[in-house]
This record gives C-alpha cells, sequence and structure tokens, in this order.
C-alpha cells in the first residue's frame, strides 16, 4: 500500500495560513487523497479530497502537484479551533473500507 | 453534524467480563464501521457493516464480534475483555464507502479493562 509521510507537528498564528504538507511518492493513479483532522479527545473529522485536480470546500482548500507525489492542506485563516491533529490518508478500492490514520501532523496554533 | 451516537462514553470493566458498546445513528447510512485507537497505532478498524445483518472483518478483530440488526445501530462485542483491548473506541458512518466518500465519526468510547 503506498504510504504517507507528514511532519510531526506545526505550528501557526491565529488568523495566518497553514500549509499542512504530505508527501505520497508511492501513490498510485487510483489513490484518492484524503484529509482528515482530530480535535482534542473528539473523534475524527472529514475535512477535505481529492484525485488530481486542486479543491476547495467550506473548510480548506487541498492543493495537489501535479505529479500527485505530495500535497498541501491550506487552511486559510487558521483559529483556535484549528488546533488539532491532521492526517492525509490514500484511498483506493484495493483498499476496502478502512481509513489508516497513521500518525498525522499536530498543529497548534498561538494567538 | 452526523447523528452519531455512541453508549457508553466512559467504561470500565473487569478482565473477563463481556463488554458491549452500541452505536446509534440517526442518518439512515448504509455503511457502519468500528475503529480503536491506542497510542502509537493510530485507528485501525475492527469490524464493519454493509448493511443490516452484513458485516465483515477488519485489520484488528481479533476478540471482538459484531451485530446488526436494524440500520441505525451497531453493536461491538468483547465476549470476555482482556487488559489489551483498554482503548478509545469509535464508531463510524457512511453514505457509500470507498475512495469517493467521507465517514463521519462518533464521539467515542474510553473502555478501561483492569
Amino acid at each position: 500500500d503506498a504510504k504517507t509521510t507528514q511532519p510531526n507537528s506545526m505550528e501557526s498564528n491565529e488568523e495566518e495560513p497553514v500549509h499542512l504538507p504530505c508527501n505520497h511518492s508511492t501513490i498510485s493513479g487510483t489513490d484518492y487523497i484524503h484529509w482528515y483532522r482530530q480535535l482534542p479527545s473528539q473523534g475524527p473529522e472529514y475535512v477535505i479530497h481529492g484525485l488530481t485536480s486542486n479543491v476547495n470546500n467550506r473548510m480548506a482548500s487541498l492543493a495537489i502537484a501535479e505529479d500527485r507525489k505530495s500535497s498541501t492542506l491550506i487552511l486559510h485563516r487558521a483559529t483556535l479551533r484549528d488546533a488539532a491533529v491532521y492526517y492525509c490518508i490514500l484511498l483506493n478500492s484495493n483498499s476496502g473500507y478502512a481509513l489508516n490514520f497513521g500518525k498525522g501532523t499536530s498543529l497548534l496554533v498561538t494567538p | 453534524d452526523a447523528g452519531i451516537t455512541q453508549s457508553p462514553r466512559h467504561k470500565v470493566t473487569e478482565t473477563g467480563t463481556p463488554v458491549t458498546l452500541r452505536c446509534h445513528q440517526t442518518e439512515n447510512h448504509r455503511y457502519m464501521y468500528w475503529y480503536r485507537q491506542d497510542p502509537g497505532h493510530g485507528l485501525r478498524l475492527i469490524h464493519y457493516s454493509y448493511g443490516v445483518k452484513d458485516t465483515d472483518k477488519g485489520e484488528v478483530s481479533d476478540g471482538y464480534s459484531v451485530s446488526r440488526s436494524k440500520t441505525e445501530d451497531f453493536l461491538l462485542t468483547l465476549e470476555s475483555a482482556t487488559s489489551s483491548q483498554t482503548s478509545v473506541y469509535f464508531c463510524a458512518i457512511s453514505g457509500l464507502a470507498g475512495e469517493l466518500y467521507e465517514q463521519y465519526f462518533g464521539p467515542g468510547t474510553r473502555l478501561t479493562v483492569t
């Protein structure tokens, strides 16, 4: 299975943009890139997903490199509520139903 | 927020006792999942269901059984709890399964087996 690599932790100032990177150099053509986050003491929360093109939704933007070997989750204006662990996950039809969360990136947002 | 509740939210039990965790949804979603989360392992899939009375095993199913007699309820049973099953258990639901669809998670159940 293709794996993802994320920094263990990142820090951002409140109201600043945040770019969370994810490397997936062995991604296959059918792998979708999903992002989830987990706030302290809560269940994971879906953020966004994409295949090849950049994607935007109310929570974030997903920028996917042209070769798809990396992607970046963009939070346009970080708030204190965005402090969470962010997980980059690859899914394809062969991965069945499981989300492989890995260790993710712990985002600290400071006032 | 997706309508998912888990009960109990916290439980302490003794080794060897049976334990049942309940996941209840009000979204009428077809797919339901049970994960466990442990330090150093992230979330791992235990069992999932793709319809009433239709279930299958996940990555870490040993020691667990599940049942789904109604669309809205998915039960996870530890027949004889062990200390290695101390964990936080999350239920998730999705309308459809696969790479195109997101899963919605419940608040979790913290289980301690002494």
